[in-house]
């Protein structure tokens, strides 16, 4: 079956060490992005990739790098930099375009303490 | 950015009564509006995909509209059952190639 895998599923780190997270797709999909999601909020772009090699930063990047490397993956991590990094992380992948929906993971909470 | 609003907040449902809840969003460089539906403990999944003003699209209970000329959807569950319970989320999609989310309308279907 086809789908997006995130994992871990929960995650916890010290603060001022960095994390990263996993976000694999088998859908063949050239795009893929990384949200975060915080209580009473609507889904916030961290970072989006519309091809291997390539991505650009979304609405809330500082903090946080991506890579990639392979069309399949999509790797976030979460570095000391980022000023609340406890949250829960969306990843999600799509044919690119405005009228494609996006598949998404089952998500990872990370907590920081 | 475009501001998205969705009401209500929240929303507790008799079951088997029908119901329906509001999207709104700036009307200007409108490209399509999105609309999910999210589970507790699942991943959000895709319900429609809209772009013509005018649209309407049915997926079995559910259906949804669409205004781009004022700016707001709407989301229409009939017959309300226990499964519909969910947090229902729409996005417009902007002019720099991302959705923007609202903060979504939970829905509790009360049996």
């Amino acid at each position: 079956d086809g789908g997006i895998t995130q994992s871990p599923k929960y995650l916890f780190r010290k603060e001022g060490q960095n994390v990263t997270l996993s976000c694999e797709q088998n859908l063949n999909h050239d795009a893929m992005y990384w949200y975060r999601q915080d209580p009473g909020q609507g889904l916030r772009l961290i970072y989006y990739s519309q091809i291997v090699n390539d991505f650009q930063k979304g609405d809330i990047a500082e903090g946080y790098s991506v890579s990639r490397e392979k069309k399949e993956s999509f790797p976030l991590t979460v570095t000391s930099a980022q000023k609340n990094p406890t949250a829960f992380y969306l990843c999600a992948s799509s044919i690119p375009g405005s009228g494609s929906p996006l598949h998404f993971g089952n998500g990872t909470r990370l907590t920081v303490t | 950015i475009l501001n998205v609003e969705q009401s209500p907040q929240s929303l507790h449902v008799q079951e088997g009564d029908s119901t329906n809840f509001t999207c709104s969003f700036p009307s200007s460089n409108f490209y399509a509006l999105h609309w999910y539906r999210w589970e507790t403990a699942k991943s959000p999944e895709a319900l429609f995909v809209m772009t013509l003003n005018g649209d309407e699209k049915k997926k079995g209970r559910i259906s949804a509209t669409l205004n781009t000329k004022e700016g707001y959807s709407y989301l229409y569950i009939k017959g309300s059952q226990p499964e519909d319970s969910a947090t229902y989320l729409c996005a417009p999609w902007d002019s720099n190639y991302q959705l923007i989310w609202g903060a979504g309308t939970k829905l509790i279907i009360k049996p």
